[in-house]
């Protein structure tokens, strides 16, 4: 079975703290993992996919980067306008090579105070 | 642009009660997904659509139907509405087949339910 774990649960910056949240997984696979921000009333918005150990992406302050058991979201010099919910999701792949559907992590919740 | 459109934004309703909640997407994207979020819990599926004609239970399927009405529109039915199916919908599409892609799934603002 698919597992993520997604943490700290919730974390509350100053504006220009950097941090980094985590998303650990487990599957037999991976075929990508995704990052996704959701604002509070609307519905997840795409940010990253990342598809091998090694790869890292980058936009505007956040830098995503992967290993073979788990992915960083490094925030730098973040803003209060960064607050928001970010979810992970994995995609793993069947033993015949087709994928399957997404699991998501529970998201870190992240403050930025001004 | 609208991307992916979802009505009603918000619902009441009492127990038993059925409803019918609609998904449209202006992508040309071939795949469509039910999700219901809970707290502390992640986007878990409920049922989802890898093509037009076709559709799959997810993790979560049981007291809900689904039909794909055509390539854009994906619909959830709750026929006899329960208070544990009291959450926060969201539907989802994506440009390719589920089977060979790996895009990024793109998501509605969500229907907010509570059954009572």
């Amino acid at each position: 079975e698919d597992q993520v774990t997604q943490s700290p649960e919730a974390l509350r910056l100053q504006e220009g703290e950097s941090s980094s949240l985590n998303c650990s997984y487990t599957v037999s696979g991976l075929r990508g993992l995704f990052w996704y921000r959701q604002d509070p009333g609307k519905g997840p918005e795409f940010l990253f996919t990342l598809y091998s150990a090694g790869e890292e992406k980058e936009k505007e302050r956040l830098k995503a980067t992967l290993t073979k058991k788990e992915s960083f979201l490094h925030i730098t010099a973040p803003k209060p306008e960064d607050s928001a919910t970010y979810l992970c999701a994995v995609q793993a792949i069947w033993e015949t090579g087709s994928a399957r559907q997404l699991t998501f992590g529970s998201g870190t919740q992240l403050t930025v105070l001004p | 642009n609208a991307g992916v459109t979802q009505t009603p934004k918000f619902q009441v309703l009492k127990t038993g009660q059925s409803m019918t909640l609609q998904c449209a997407q202006d992508m040309n994207h071939n795949s469509m997904y039910w999700y219901r979020q809970d707290p502390g819990m992640g986007l878990r599926l409920i049922y989802y659509s890898a093509s037009e004609g076709t559709t799959d239970k997810g993790e979560v399927p049981n007291g809900y139907n689904v039909s794909r009405l055509n390539k854009r529109e994906f619909s959830l039915r709750l026929e006899s509405a329960a208070p544990s199916q009291t959450s926060v919908y969201f539907c989802a599409s994506m440009r390719q087949g589920v089977t060979i892609s790996n895009q990024p799934q793109h998501f509605g603002d969500g229907t907010r339910l509570s059954i009572l």
